[in-house]
C-alpha cells in the first residue's frame, strides 16, 4: 500500500464550478499535510498546508484535514481554466523529520 | 517571501562529463534542503536530504558517488551529477525548508538536464 494515495485522474470541472481534490494517507502519526499545484513543465507551487482537523481556507482553496478517517482534501470554487494542472498531497509523516512524502497527483481540467 | 533558486534552469551537456546545480534560498535561512528527480509525467522521486553542514542522506538506490551533493552553507546546496549518462536525463528540483513550523518545502524552478 503507498503511503500517499491520490486519484491520478484526469478530473475535469466545468469553468466555475467546484473541484474536489481527495488524499489518503497510511501513517496515523502523520502530522502535517500540504497540498501543491505543478504546472506541466515547471516545479511545484505549495498553495496550502493544514495540520489541525477540520477546514481551512485560503482565498478560493479550502483544505480539509479528518485524520481519524486519515483522509485530506482540497475543495477549489469557482475553478479556473488557470486552475488546470497537476495537485500533490504530501505528508510530513511522523519520525521524518522535515521531510514530505508526496502522493502521484491528480491532474485536474478545468473547461471553459 | 520563501523563494528559491535554481541554477542552470536548462543543461545539455554531453555523456560522460559532469554537470553542477545550484540551489539557493534567496530570503530564508534553509536548515534542510531536498533534492528530487522527475521523469515525464511521473511523479517526485526524492534523491536525497542535505542538512547544513552535513553529510547527504541518500535514497535507496541513488549511488551517492555519482550525484554528489554539499549543502556548505544555509542558503546554498549544489548537486553534481558526475559522467552523465542519457539515462540521467530529467527534471531536476531542488527544495528548501527553514524553521517554520510546519516545515513546508519551497520548491526552486527546476533544471532540465539533457545528456546526449
Amino acid at each position: 500500500q503507498k503511503e500517499v494515495e491520490q486519484n491520478s485522474g484526469p478530473l475535469s470541472v466545468p469553468e466555475g464550478a467546484i473541484a474536489s481534490l481527495n488524499c489518503t494517507y497510511s501513517d496515523r502519526g502523520s502530522q502535517s499535510f500540504f497540498w501543491y499545484r505543478q504546472y506541466s513543465g515547471k516545479s511545484p507551487e505549495l498553495i496550502m498546508f493544514i495540520y489541525s482537523n477540520g477546514d481551512k481556507e485560503d482565498g478560493r482553496f479550502t483544505a480539509q484535514l479528518n485524520k481519524a478517517s486519515q483522509y485530506v482534501s482540497l475543495l477549489i470554487r469557482d475553478s479556473q481554466p488557470s486552475d488546470s494542472a497537476t495537485y500533490l498531497c504530501a505528508v510530513r509523516v511522523s519520525g521524518s523529520a522535515r521531510q514530505l512524502t508526496f502522493g502521484s497527483g491528480t491532474q485536474l481540467t478545468v473547461l471553459p | 517571501g520563501a523563494v528559491v533558486s535554481q541554477h542552470p534552469s536548462r543543461v545539455i551537456c554531453k555523456s560522460g562529463t559532469s554537470v553542477k546545480i545550484e540551489c539557493r534560498s534567496l530570503d530564508f535561512q534553509a536548515t534542510t534542503m531536498f533534492w528530487y528527480r522527475q521523469f515525464p509525467k511521473q511523479s517526485l522521486m526524492l534523491m536525497a536530504t542535505s542538512n547544513e553542514g552535513s553529510k547527504a542522506t541518500y535514497e535507496q538506490g541513488v549511488e551517492k558517488d555519482k550525484f554528489l551533493i554539499n549543502h556548505a552553507s544555509l542558503t546554498l546546496s549544489t548537486l553534481t551529477v558526475t559522467s552523465a549518462h542519457p539515462e540521467d536525463s530529467s527534471f531536476y528540483i531542488c527544495s528548501a525548508t527553514g524553521l517554520a513550523a510546519a516545515y513546508e518545502q519551497y520548491f526552486g524552478p527546476g533544471t532540465r538536464l539533457t545528456v546526449t
